[in-house]
């Protein structure tokens, strides 16, 4: 089994609709993290939480919002999905260590219509 | 602020010739520097690292990058390319301060042609 697993892997709703993205993982980490992958732009940061009770906005937390339901657990939620958030989403996790190594899960197609 | 640059959207080479990635970065003190590759449908996997002493830094797969603080250069090179190798890589700093957040360029498609 995958270290950090995301659900769903695949997902086409419709513009106003309410999408959860979850992700887990079993290596113990305390950071979590959600990017956004575009072609051509590379993956931007969207929320970040450093442990349960520290959440953070990224550099495009703008239509997003994230619950950290516990240490393994980091959820990111599009309250109301428009077309431009369309895109490939990843969950990833780091350690304490502060190396700053990521560990990521298969991501999150999402397909706004 | 931190950013990666990577000048090319995509690359071409021969199964067997020598591939040279270029990344470029901008940061006010010595950042944490990486690469990661991403095959298709798969998430990030991390090629190698940088936090400091040898410049020359050796990864998985058979690819070394060099940091050259005075070109705020880390660029991927490996001797000889396989055709597994395609995929896209991507570079990316990470800042050493005000908790860690990595910051990743537009990343490299690589093409392997037989």
């Amino acid at each position: 089994d995958a270290d950090v697993t995301q659900t769903p892997r695949n997902r086409i709703t419709k513009t106003g609709k309410r999408i959860m993205l979850e992700c887990s993982q079993t290596k113990g980490h305390d950071r979590m993290y959600w990017y956004r992958q575009d072609p051509g732009l590379g993956l931007r940061l969207i929320y970040y939480s450093f442990d349960v009770k520290d959440i953070n906005k990224g550099e495009i937390s703008d239509g997003y919002s994230v619950s950290r339901q516990a240490q393994a657990k980091f959820s990111l939620s599009l309250e109301s999905a428009i077309p431009n958030q369309t895109a490939l989403y990843f969950c990833a996790t780091s350690d304490l260590t502060n190396t700053g190594e990521l560990f990521f899960g298969e991501g999150s197609r999402l397909t706004v219509l | 602020a931190q950013s990666v640059t990577q000048p090319d959207i995509h690359i071409t080479v021969s199964e067997g010739a020598s591939l040279e990635l270029r990344c470029n970065y901008s940061y006010g003190a010595t950042p944490y520097l990486f690469w990661y590759v991403q095959s298709p449908g798969q998430g990030l996997q991390l090629l190698l690292k940088y936090f400091s002493g040898d410049t020359l830094v050796q990864g998985i797969k058979g690819f070394e990058a060099e940091f050259k603080r005075s070109q705020s250069s880390f660029n991927l090179r490996k001797p000889s390319v396989h055709w597994s190798d395609a995929a896209e890589y991507f570079c990316a700093v990470g800042a050493r301060t005000g908790g860690f957040k990595t910051i990743f360029g537009a990343g490299t498609r690589l093409f392997v042609k037989a």
